[in-house]
C-alpha cells in the first residue's frame, strides 16, 4: 500500500524560507511511470498545483511560483522536497504531496496534507 | 492558464438520487480531465482520470463522461458517504488547475 506523509515546519516566518519533505513509503519513488508533485489548498484560492519532479530530476513548476520554488529528490531516501523562498501570508496553506500518474496526469495517491502558517 | 469553471458551487441532494456535476474548460482539454473527491479535514480522493476512467476501487454509481471543455461526473444513487466536496482538475498542461469545487450535502 503506497503511503506519502509530508513533514516540516508548521510556522514560518515572513520572507523566510517554506521546506517540506515528503516520504514515499510502500513503492519506489523511482519508477518511470510517476512524477511526484506538491498541491497547496486554501480557502481563498482553492486547490493550487505547486510543480512535480521526477525521480531523474526534471522539474515543472507552476509559473504563477516558479521564481520561488525549488523541488528536489532524494531516490536513496525515497523522499522529494520542496522549498518556497520569501513567503508571505499569502502562502499560508495546507500542504499535500502526492503521486501523479505520468500519462493521465493524475494524483492517484496523496498525503494526509500539512498546515503551513506563515507569521511572524 | 486554463480556467476550470465547476456548476453549481453546492448542491443539496438525498441518499438515492441521481446527481451531476458540470466542470467546462476554458479552452479543449481533449479528455485530459479529472475527477476528485475531498472530505472534511482529508486530502482529495482521485475518483475518475482521462474524462472517464473510474479508479481501481472507485464504486459503479460514480461515472464521468465528456471530452473537450464540457465534462461531467455522475453519481447513480447517492451514499451517505458520498456527502462531500467535489474537484474536477485538468491535466492537459502546465499549469494544472483545478475547479472551485462542488460541495455536496443533505438535503
Amino acid at each position: 500500500q503506497l503511503q506519502l506523509q509530508e513533514s516540516g515546519p508548521g510556522l514560518v516566518k515572513p520572507s523566510e524560507t517554506l521546506s517540506l519533505t515528503c516520504t514515499v513509503s510502500g513503492g519506489s519513488i523511482s519508477s518511470e511511470s510517476y512524477y511526484w508533485g506538491w498541491i497547496r489548498q486554501t480557502p481563498g484560492k482553492g486547490l493550487e498545483w505547486i510543480g512535480s519532479i521526477y525521480y531523474s530530476g526534471s522539474t515543472y513548476y507552476n509559473p504563477s511560483l516558479k521564481t520561488r520554488v525549488t523541488m528536489s529528490v532524494d531516490t536513496s531516501k525515497n523522499q522529494f522536497s520542496l522549498k518556497l523562498y520569501s513567503v508571505t501570508a499569502a502562502d499560508t496553506a495546507v500542504y499535500y504531496c502526492a503521486r501523479r500518474n505520468k500519462i493521465h496526469g493524475s494524483g492517484d495517491h496523496w498525503g494526509q496534507g500539512t498546515l503551513v502558517t506563515v507569521s511572524s | 492558464d486554463i480556467q476550470m469553471t465547476q456548476s453549481p458551487s453546492s448542491l443539496s441532494a438525498s441518499v438515492g438520487d441521481r446527481v451531476t456535476i458540470t466542470c467546462r474548460a476554458s479552452q479543449s482539454i481533449s479528455t485530459h480531465l479529472n475527477w476528485y473527491q475531498q472530505k472534511l479535514g482529508k486530502a482529495p480522493k482521485l475518483l475518475i482520470y482521462g474524462a472517464s476512467t473510474l479508479q481501481s476501487g472507485v464504486p459503479s454509481r460514480f461515472s464521468g463522461g465528456g471530452s473537450g471543455a464540457d465534462f461531467t461526473l455522475t453519481i447513480s444513487s447517492l451514499q451517505p458517504e458520498d456527502f462531500a466536496t467535489y474537484y474536477c482538475q485538468q491535466s492537459y498542461s502546465i499549469p494544472s488547475t483545478f475547479g472551485q469545487g462542488t460541495r455536496l450535502d443533505t438535503k
